[in-house]
């Protein structure tokens, strides 16, 4: 079946680092994908978001590109805050309006 | 900015009591969502709504749990009765309409059952 991966966390970096948490997906067809973050004791706010192959999602400096080849969309961020601290969730959809989750992983930057 | 709003925020109950989660979507939007977001897992949806109507409760585990969108605008999510393993966060989502669009999401019920 349809399923998102995440790379294990935590994520422990520094502040100003570069930032990549993987995700690859299996999917039947051709989803759209989603980065929603989560801070903690809150719900899930959408990050960014990439319909189609080669799109590039991005939003308060992440990025993510949709790659239909290597079935991947990968976050990325130049230089991490302590305030992206925070879980991180891949997600696919199809036209059917289910969203289907990775486990998340937990980013965790230190000052 | 309009808002998914949930209540309560918290709740402690005892095993084999009842439960009850309320959603109040953004208004107009006709597709609501309920998830089960287990600690260190990803949400996982357990229904569906299409206006008043289920469009997919396939995990919904119905001997115990219930949700109704009467009029099409808010909703209840029900546990009867409440077991260990229900302790989770349930998360209520809604979009303007079905299909590839944005979910936006409440801050969720956190649930600890006794």
């Amino acid at each position: 079946g349809d399923s998102v991966t995440q790379m294990e966390g935590p994520v422990t970096l520094s502040e100003e680092a570069f930032l990549t948490i993987n995700c690859t997906y299996t999917a039947t067809g051709y989803p759209s994908l989603f980065w929603y973050v989560q801070y903690p004791g809150e719900g899930l706010q959408l990050l960014l978001k990439a319909t189609k192959a080669d799109d590039k999602g991005s939003n308060k400096g992440f990025e993510a590109t949709y790659r239909k080849e290597t079935t991947s969309f990968h976050l990325e961020k130049g230089s991490v805050q302590v305030s992206d601290s925070a879980v991180y969730f891949c997600a696919l959809i199809f036209n059917t309006g289910k969203l289907i989750f990775g486990q998340g992983t937990t980013l965790q930057v230190k000052p | 900015e309009a808002e998914v709003a949930q209540s309560p925020r918290y709740k402690i109950t005892e095993k084999s009591q009842a439960v009850a989660f309320w959603c109040d979507p953004i208004s107009g939007h006709a597709t609501l969502y309920w998830y089960r977001q287990i600690l260190g897992q990803g949400p996982e949806l357990l229904v569906q709504f299409q206006d008043e109507s289920v469009v997919d409760d396939s995990q919904l585990p119905k001997d115990r749990f219930s949700a109704e969108r009467l009029k099409g605008v808010d909703s209840t999510l029900k546990i009867q009765p409440a077991e260990l393993g229900d302790s989770a966060m349930y998360l209520c989502a809604s979009t303007a309409s079905e299909g590839g669009e944005t979910q936006y999401f409440g801050p969720g019920t956190r649930l600890l059952v006794l």
